[in-house]
């Protein structure tokens, strides 16, 4: 059974740091482009960044590129999301989400539970 | 930029046909996938390239893709359908549609 589980969320002051990750289990994970998207209270799907499947190639929204790093550890099966200088509008649910294609066709199959994310002083 | 425009609501009778609309300039040149997220819940893929199902999802979730929009349809709609649905589309990066909240009733 595919299970991804995110962990790392919680409550962060505006300009401060988290580092989001995401255990992945029941398939190869180091076949696959992962992805993070987001969801703010409310609100609907956004693309937040993706990562290859060696973890050599890297792409982000333009609202994150310089603040956030996504990357990931093979030999561990797991994929973090490096998040700096946070700001308000950052809070959000944040999903790991499997990518069956790098683009074009992709579409994302299984999705992990979420895990929330709040910015606030 | 590319953009993704879904109606903010649709309301069904059950039993009847619901559509929901996913529009995009030459959409039908691009691969279209859905996903369904109830409320609390992860989304979950419904459809994809544009009129395959995943395995598990009932046979009356069906999707279509022509010229600039893409269709959702859900034939003999159940209670249990009602939920946010979100069109997805890759036009140099992932994109979404802002999603359509089916109302059964």
């Amino acid at each position: 059974e595919v299970q991804l589980v995110e962990s790392g969320g919680g409550l962060v002051q505006p300009g401060g740091s988290l580092r989001l990750s995401c255990a992945a289990s029941g398939f190869t994970f180091s076949n696959y482009w992962m992805h993070w998207v987001r969801q703010a209270p409310g609100k609907g799907l956004v693309w937040v960044s993706r990562i290859n499947s060696d973890g050599t190639s890297t792409t982000y929204a333009d609202f994150v590129e310089g603040r956030f790093t996504i990357s990931r550890d093979n030999a561990k099966n797991t994929l973090y999301l490096q998040m700096n200088s946070l700001r308000a509008e950052d809070a959000a649910m944040y999903y790991c989400v499997r990518a069956t294609a790098p683009v074009v066709t992709l579409y994302f199959d299984y999705w992990g539970q979420g895990i929330l994310v709040t910015v606030s002083s | 930029s590319y953009e993704l425009t879904q109606p903010p609501s649709v309301s069904v009778s059950p039993g009847q046909t619901a559509s929901i609309a996913c529009s995009g300039d030459d959409l039908d040149n691009k691969y279209a996938s859905w996903y369904q997220q109830k409320p609390g819940q992860s989304p979950v893929l419904v459809i994809y390239q544009d009129n395959k199902r995943p395995s598990g999802i009932p046979e009356r979730f069906s999707g279509s893709n022509s010229g600039n929009t893409a269709t959702l349809t859900i034939s003999g709609t159940q209670p249990m359908d009602e939920a946010d649905y979100f069109c997805q589309t890759w036009d140099s990066s992932t994109l979404f549609g802002g999603g359509t909240r089916l109302t059964v009733l």
